[in-house]
């Protein structure tokens, strides 16, 4: 089936531990982002690319890296985890020829910090 | 500031018709989409609106006033498995999208 794909579904990691969440598409979609959602508040940007070889700053990049180095895959690396990173994780992905440029998101992935 | 409103919860009965609001002060106006999330699943596209008026599409409507900052999501014949969150999300003019925080639909038999 053709889509997102999330790696890990869920996560529990120790405070100052690095890791690294995954996302691969088939979809040969240009652009993706990494999204957090945390209770009551709307989606966040961490991080986006709008084409391989390309990344930028979201809302919320701070204590997150990302790279692109092709167009299916785009990892979200947390180098030094805080409880404050506790939440659930959503990779999306979307074609610029697409004048809506609808958003297709992967399952998720929830982290918690302790 | 960017801002989107609506509310965090209604109540419906399977086979009425629910109105869900959403207002927004955002830095310019490039769309707004309504995306659908069930409890523990990815948010999915439901429509699209950039210009005023109403778009249509099965039970599912959307509608805009860009002059009022204004949006609503109509679901009529209303299912069990409408029972989820629906996020409104303003694309700004720098193509920087902007969410609420979502409003969690419960469908009643």
């Amino acid at each position: 089936t053709a889509g997102i794909t999330q790696a890990p579904t869920s996560q529990i990691l120790a405070a100052g531990r690095s890791m690294t969440l995954r996302c691969t598409q088939d979809m040969r979609h240009n652009a993706m982002y990494w999204y957090r959602q945390d209770l009551g508040l709307g989606l966040r940007l961490i991080h986006y690319s709008n084409t391989a070889g390309t990344t930028g700053k979201g809302e919320v990049p701070d204590g997150y890296s990302v790279s692109r180095a092709n167009t299916d895959d785009f990892p979200l690396t947390l180098a030094s985890a805080v409880p404050s990173q506790t939440s659930v994780y959503f990779c999306a992905s979307s074609d610029a020829g697409d004048g809506a440029n609808v958003l297709t998101f992967g399952a998720g992935s929830r982290l918690t910090v302790l | 500031g960017q801002n989107i409103d609506q509310p965090t919860e209604m109540t419906a009965t399977e086979g009425a018709i629910v109105q869900i609001n959403c207002t927004y002060q955002t830095s310019g106006f490039n769309g707004l989409f309504w995306y659908q999330q069930h409890a523990g699943e990815a948010p999915t596209f439901l429509s699209y609106n950039v210009l005023d008026g109403l778009e249509e599409k099965g039970r599912f409507s959307s509608f805009l006033s860009r002059s009022k900052g204004y949006s609503y999501l109509l679901l009529k014949e209303l299912q069990m498995k409408d029972s989820a969150s629906y996020l409104c999300a303003v694309r700004e003019s720098n193509y920087q999208l902007i969410w609420g925080a979502g409003t969690k639909l419960i469908i009643k038999p």
